[in-house]
């Protein structure tokens, strides 16, 4: 029974376009939703956050959008740029997090 | 260096063989946590501590899998007479408070080979 999904497993976005990483959750006890980054070899690193009681967060050429209601996030990448190749998973923490399956985006130069 | 270091970085033990894995967190962070990561998929928690309390082991597949952090910083995970299954990257985390919105800071894992 997965609590977190990401259904989408890869994304292929242009150089400067906007990449946007979707993610579904079915418990409604979660309260903190967490955008973690990972590299080949590497552990997951993170990026960004948002408390349940907020719609929006922003970071830089990052946002995370919440719409509790749908129980659905989503992350934006604007614009895009080559580094951001990598593999993303959302989490949503009741305490400990519990990850999505992840999903690769590639961004071509 | 200022991150969490695992060790080691690969591991291959043959099955029925004990394996320790060891974290060592961010100083001064009082939670930690382990992962088991398997190939494609998200990292699925494993334990938690607070110090040195192990507060949750909910997430341990089995009673072949135990976790320690004796004196609230370095943290081993054995696993005893492995099996094929146990074969997996082991991730450990750790965060500074214990706070639900605490990001916690990833190591760069123990790759596991069980043949």
């Amino acid at each position: 029974d997965q609590q977190v999904k990401q259904n989408s497993p890869s994304l292929s976005v242009q150089e400067g376009r906007i990449s946007i990483l979707n993610c579904d959750y079915t418990n409604s006890m979660f309260d903190y939703f967490l955008w973690y980054k990972k590299y080949p070899a590497e552990g997951p690193t993170f990026l960004i956050s948002i408390s349940s009681i907020k719609d929006k967060n922003e970071d830089g050429r990052f946002t995370v959008f919440l719409n509790k209601s749908a129980k659905h996030l989503s992350l934006h990448i604007v614009p895009s740029q080559p580094g951001d190749s990598a593999v993303y998973f959302c989490a949503a923490s009741a305490g400990m997090l519990t990850f999505g399956g992840g999903t690769r985006l590639m961004v071509k130069p | 260096g200022a991150g969490v270091s695992q060790s080691p970085r690969y591991k291959v033990a043959k099955r029925g063989q004990d394996v320790a894995l060891r974290c060592d967190p961010i100083s001064g962070h009082v939670s930690l946590f382990w992962y088991q990561q398997a190939l494609g998929q998200g990292p699925e928690f494993l334990t938690y501590f607070q110090n040195e309390a192990q507060l949750d082991k909910s997430g341990l597949p089995s009673d072949r899998f135990f976790a320690e952090r004796p004196e609230g910083s370095v943290s081993t995970l054995k696993i005893q007479r492995t099996q094929q299954e146990d074969s997996a990257v082991y991730l450990c985390a750790s965060s500074l408070g214990t706070g639900v919105g605490q990001p916690q800071h990833f190591g760069d894992g123990t790759r596991l080979s069980i043949l």
